[in-house]
Order: structure tokens, then sequence, then C-alpha cells
């Protein structure tokens, strides 16, 4: 199975600041990956897919970049709404296999 | 628009079988995959297996092998799960989600949670 290990595990910032999430595959996974938010209580929503597209109705400050084994996760200008955790996934290799999650909190 | 609504809570005793259903709408049901993920409480999330919603064929991750059934009610664009002989580690929440013919998940269920207790 694909290990996908997500850096940091949790992470606490300012509104308006930066964030970056990193991914890291335990192999080429290829740019087949994913990104999703899951707020307290509620289903994962898809942010990106393909590494770096923008699933539609997601706000533009979301950003995705990587290749081979090497994803990460931006947020540019935090807001309070993006208070959640966020979870990557490897669809490139059977079994689809998702990160551990990062719990991202205001400073 | 398109939603996945999955059916209520459940309480079960270990030994005994559950059955969770997720109704699509808001697109032709069998175009699109259907899978499953479980997420233990306050745990990561973990794929299941898919069912093809065209074919009926059902594919389980090597863990869900055994006990859990995928299935189709596709008159009803239903999709269901079925876990039996239920153990204390099956307790978790249990999303439905769609795919396209790339598997990632672009709309979930709202999740079934499922406890199992004696």
């Amino acid at each position: 199975d694909i290990r996908m290990t997500q850096s940091p595990a949790s992470l606490s910032a300012s509104l308006g600041e930066t964030v970056n999430i990193e991914c890291l595959a335990s192999e080429d996974i290829y740019s087949d990956l994913a990104w999703y938010q899951q707020k307290p209580g509620k289903s994962p929503q898809l942010l990106i897919y393909n590494a770096n597209s923008l699933q539609n109705g997601v706000p533009s400050r979301f950003s995705g970049s990587g290749s081979g084994t090497q994803y990460s996760l931006k947020i540019n200008s935090l807001q309070s709404e993006d208070v959640a955790t966020y979870f990557c996934q490897q669809y490139n290799n059977y079994p689809w296999t998702f990160g551990g999650g990062t719990k991202l909190e205001l400073k | 628009q398109i939603q996945l609504v999955q059916s209520g809570p459940e309480l079960k005793k270990p030994g005994e079988s559950v059955k969770i259903s997720c109704k699509a709408s808001g697109y032709t049901f069998t175009d699109y995959a259907m899978h499953w993920v479980k997420q233990a409480p306050g745990k990561g999330l973990k794929w299941m297996g898919w069912i093809n919603t065209y074919t009926g064929k059902p594919t389980y991750a090597d863990d869900f092998k055994g006990r859990f059934v995928f299935s189709l009610e596709a008159s009803a664009s239903t999709a269901n799960l079925q876990i039996s002989n239920l153990k204390n580690e099956d307790t978790a929440t249990y999303f439905c989600a769609r795919s396209g013919r790339v598997a990632y998940f672009d709309y979930w269920g709202q999740g079934v949670m499922v406890t199992v207790s004696s």
C-alpha cells in the first residue's frame, strides 16, 4: 500500500496568514492526489484534485502543487472558516489511501 | 443539486449486522462509482472499497473482505453497505462518496455513525 505522510499533524495560524500543509507519498503517485477539508461533525469536501486543479466553488485562496512523491496545499490569507482538518488522498494505486490529517486552528 | 443522503445512526451489539443506505439524487446514478470510507472516532479516513454502479461489481480493500458487502438498488439510485458479525472496532462513521472515472471523491454523504457496544 502507498503510505501518505502529512505534516504537520496540527498547525496554529493567525487570520490573514499563509499556511502550507505537506503530503509525502511512499512512492511516485504521478500527481494523482486530492486534498479534502473536513470540519467537525461534517463530511469531507473536495478542494483540489490532480494535485493542482481547484474544484468548482472552492475559494481561490486554496492551491495545490507538487509532483512525484511530494505535494503541498497552500492556503493564502487564512479565514476563520478555514478552521478544519485537511487530508490528502492518492488515487494512483489500489488501495486508495489517505494521509493522517492536519488539524488547522486559529492562533 | 447533487446529493448523497445516508440513513440514520445505528446502535448495535457485537455479533449483530447492520445495513446502511446511501441515496443519490441530482445526477445519473450509473454514470459514477460509489465508494465507502470509514472514519473511526477521532481518527483519519480509510477507504473500504467501491461498487461499479453500472455493473454492480464490488471491489473491497483487503481489510474489508469477508464481513462487508456493497450492494445496489439501482432502480432507487441507492447504494448499500452491510456489515455482519459486528465487532467493537467497527464503531465508526461510514461515508459514501462519489467518483468519476478517476477516483477522487467530489460528493460525499453526511455519514452514518455506527456504534457497536454490549
